[in-house]
């Protein structure tokens, strides 16, 4: 079965420091992958996605994340944190020729403390 | 633009009674999802419209569960004889270019269901 998963249910981060949080993918086949971002009452906002190519992948609000093919990740992180950051991170990721349902991990919780 | 909107925003509604959640793409969107967000499954998704094709229905739980969309724009989520554990936020999502695996997903700000 496909699955998405983010191993950190919180990450706690300084603001200013750099901060990751970590997706981890088990799929049959190449995989498309996606980060959103949810803040509280909000829908899911669109950050970034890997479908091929640079392996960097740069995306909305300075965040950017590394698709590691041998380790099967792709991890979100930015340089510097802002307190503004802090809300719940979705990683997703979706399979060529079955439509764009995405798959996505548990979740992630960010807090950034001043 | 207008984003995705979704209504109601809240639904409250007693166990076995049935509600409609509708869902209004970005405009020239072609494909729509509907996906179930609740503490104990996470992000779940349950239906997926692209164009005039038939719907992909793998993820809906139970045939209480339907949906559909008229016009190829406006689609309405309706849950026949509600239960507690339908209790979720029901997210809409809409992709511009026909649904594929590489499109990018814009979602609404959901509806809160709570049955109680």
């Amino acid at each position: 079965a496909q699955s998405v998963a983010q191993p950190e249910d919180q990450v706690n981060v300084a603001e200013g420091n750099p901060l990751t949080v970590k997706c981890t993918y088990s799929v049959s086949g190449n995989p498309y992958l996606f980060w959103y971002v949810q803040y509280p009452n909000r829908g899911l906002q669109f950050l970034l996605k890997y479908i091929t190519g640079d392996n960097l992948v740069k995306g909305s609000y300075g965040f950017e994340a590394e698709f590691n093919k041998s380790q099967t990740s792709f991890h979100l992180k930015k340089p510097s944190a802002l307190v503004s950051d802090s809300a719940l991170y979705f990683c997703a990721v979706s399979l060529y020729n079955q439509g764009g349902k995405l798959i996505f991990g548990q979740g992630t919780e960010l807090s950034v403390k001043p | 633009g207008a984003g995705v909107s979704q209504s109601p925003s809240n639904k409250v509604t007693e166990k076995g009674k049935d509600v409609e959640l509708r869902c209004d793409p970005i405009s020239g969107h072609t494909a729509l999802y509907w996906y179930r967000q609740s503490l104990g499954q996470g992000l779940e998704f349950l239906i997926y419209f692209q164009g005039n094709s038939a719907p992909d229905k793998s993820g809906l739980p139970s045939d209480r569960f339907s949906a559909e969309r008229t016009g190829g724009s406006v689609s309405t989520l309706t849950i026949q004889r509600t239960q507690q554990e339908d209790s979720a936020v029901y997210l809409c999502a809409s992709s511009p270019w026909g649904g594929g695996s590489t499109d990018t997903q814009y979602f609404g700000p959901g509806t809160r269901l709570t049955v109680l």
